[in-house]
C-alpha cells in the first residue's frame, strides 16, 4: 500500500457518459497529480494541485475537469467519454515538487 | 512544450547482462526523478538528481544526470528477472514550473 487511495478501481461506461474519481494523497502531501497512461503508452500530465489550489495544467481536455478538497482529496471528473479516453488514470501525490511522488494503483477506466 | 525522450523503446536482455536506458530533454531540467513500473503495477520512485553532472548509485543501478541538465542515464548492471518492468525518467523545467514531464519510458524484459 503506497498510502495514496484511488477509487474505484475499475470502471466500465458508455460514451457520453460522465464520471468522477477519486483521490486521497497521502497523509501529509500537499499536493496532488493526475496522470493518464494509455495501454502500453507513457504518462500524460493532466493537473496538478497544491493545498487546494490548481497550480500546473497539462494536455488535460476540456472536457476533464478536476479540484481538491480542504481535506486534500482530489476528483478527476470526466465528461461526455468518448473512447479514446479509455486509459489508467493514476493520481500521485507529494509534500512539494522537490520530493518523488507517490503514485495510487490507478483507476481503470473503460469506455464502451 | 517540454518534451522528454527516452531511448531505446525497448530492451530484452539475458539474465546478467547490462541494461542502460537514457533520457533527453528538449529544455533544460532543474531535476530529474525516476521511476520503475512493473507490469501491472503503479510507478515507484527511485532516485532525484539535482546537480550537474550528478552520480547515484543504489546498489546494481547507476543514475547519471548530464553536465547541460538535458539528459540523464539509468544503467544496471548485472540484470536479474526482479529488474523486469518500464523505467521512465521525469523532468522539472528549470524555470519555475511546478509540473515533472514523464519520459516514453524504456520497457525492460530479462530472459532467464
Amino acid at each position: 500500500d503506497s498510502g495514496v487511495t484511488q477509487t474505484p478501481k475499475h470502471l466500465i461506461t458508455a460514451t457520453g457518459q460522465r464520471v468522477t474519481l477519486r483521490c486521497s494523497p497521502r497523509s501529509g502531501d500537499l499536493s496532488v497529480y493526475w496522470y493518464q497512461q494509455s495501454l502500453d503508452q507513457g504518462l500524460q500530465f493532466l493537473i496538478q494541485y497544491y493545498n487546494g489550489e490548481e497550480r500546473a495544467k497539462g494536455n488535460i481536455l476540456e472536457r476533464f475537469s478536476a479540484q481538491q478538497f480542504p481535506d486534500l482529496h482530489s476528483e478527476l471528473n470526466l465528461s461526455s467519454l468518448e473512447l479514446g479516453d479509455s486509459a489508467l488514470y493514476f493520481c500521485a501525490s507529494s509534500h512539494d515538487s522537490n520530493y518523488g511522488y507517490t503514485f495510487g494503483s490507478g483507476t481503470r477506466l473503460t469506455v464502451v | 512544450g517540454q518534451q522528454v525522450m527516452q531511448i531505446p523503446q525497448y530492451q530484452h536482455v539475458q539474465e546478467g547482462e547490462d541494461f542502460t536506458t537514457y533520457c533527453n530533454s528538449s529544455t533544460t531540467l532543474s531535476n530529474i526523478q525516476w521511476y520503475k513500473q512493473r507490469p501491472g503495477g503503479h510507478p515507484v520512485f527511485l532516485i532525484q538528481l539535482v546537480k550537474s553532472g550528478e552520480v547515484k548509485k543504489q546498489k546494481r543501478l547507476t543514475f547519471q544526470f548530464g553536465e547541460a541538465k538535458k539528459n540523464s542515464s539509468l544503467h544496471i548492471t548485472a540484470t536479474q528477472t526482479t529488474d523486469v518492468g518500464t523505467y521512465f525518467c521525469a523532468g522539472r523545467e528549470r524555470g519555475g514550473t511546478y509540473k515533472y514531464i514523464f519520459g516514453t519510458g524504456t520497457r525492460l524484459k530479462v530472459l532467464a
